[in-house]
């Protein structure tokens, strides 16, 4: 089984500071996704990365993939209170043989409040 | 938007009473899956579908069963319902294995 620990699991900030949420595994992943979920909605697709080293900006997201493949970052700057809610990581196995049907392991959550 | 919806949004039930969850999407996507979300554990897989009447079990299947007749809709069954099926449910779907998955609004289940 493959686990995903996500950390801090929980962060309460000021508007405008920075910070980095962490997804680490000891096991391998072909691609790693970051979600985003708010109160009483479904988590939604933020980023996914692929190659080992890569680095995605969304804004003032930036997502990180691990050069082994086995964890990720997310680094918000200068957070605003928008960004508040539960952050989600997800991997998603080496498909040998092509039997993995497309099926994910979620890290536990981050849930991040920004303070006005 | 990817045009998932479940039904309902919130259910109550006494334990022992069977329950039915029905998602429902309009993109024709191949891949379904079922979670459950329960604080400080993320989202765990229940059953996924690969295809009409194709099915399997995920990480967390017992006390579940799953169906899917047609390729819009996957109904989850609680066959007797305990309190530790208390839960917040969600329906996902996904074009491929490409791992991008769609997800719905979620069904808030209480069992009393």
């Amino acid at each position: 089984t493959q686990l995903l620990e996500q950390s801090p699991q929980f962060l309460s900030i000021q508007e405008g500071e920075n910070l980095t949420v962490y997804c680490n595994s000891s096991s391998v992943f072909s691609s790693l996704q970051w979600y985003r979920q708010e109160p009483g909605e479904g988590p939604v697709l933020l980023v996914t990365v692929v190659t080992g080293g890569e680095v995605k900006k969304l804004k003032r997201l930036t997502f990180q993939f691990g050069d082994a493949r086995k964890d990720s970052s997310l680094h918000i700057t200068a957070a605003q209170p928008g960004d508040t809610g539960l952050y989600l990581c997800a991997g998603a196995p080496l498909d040998a043989g092509g039997t993995s049907y497309g099926k994910l392991t979620f890290g536990q959550g981050t849930i991040l409040t920004v303070h006005p | 938007d990817a045009g998932i919806t479940q039904s309902p949004r919130h259910k109550v039930t006494e334990t022992g009473t069977p329950v039915t969850l029905r998602c429902h999407q309009t993109e024709n996507h191949r891949y379904m899956y079922w979670y459950r979300q329960d604080p400080g554990h993320g989202l765990r897989l229940i059953h996924y579908s690969y295809g009409v009447k194709d099915t399997d079990k995920g990480e967390v299947s017992d006390g579940y069963s799953v169906s899917r007749s047609k390729t819009e809709d996957f109904l989850l069954t609680l066959e007797s319902a305990t309190s530790s099926q208390t839960s917040v449910y969600f329906c996902a779907i996904s074009e491929s294995a490409s791992y991008e998955q769609y997800f719905g609004p979620g069904t808030r289940l209480t069992v009393t």
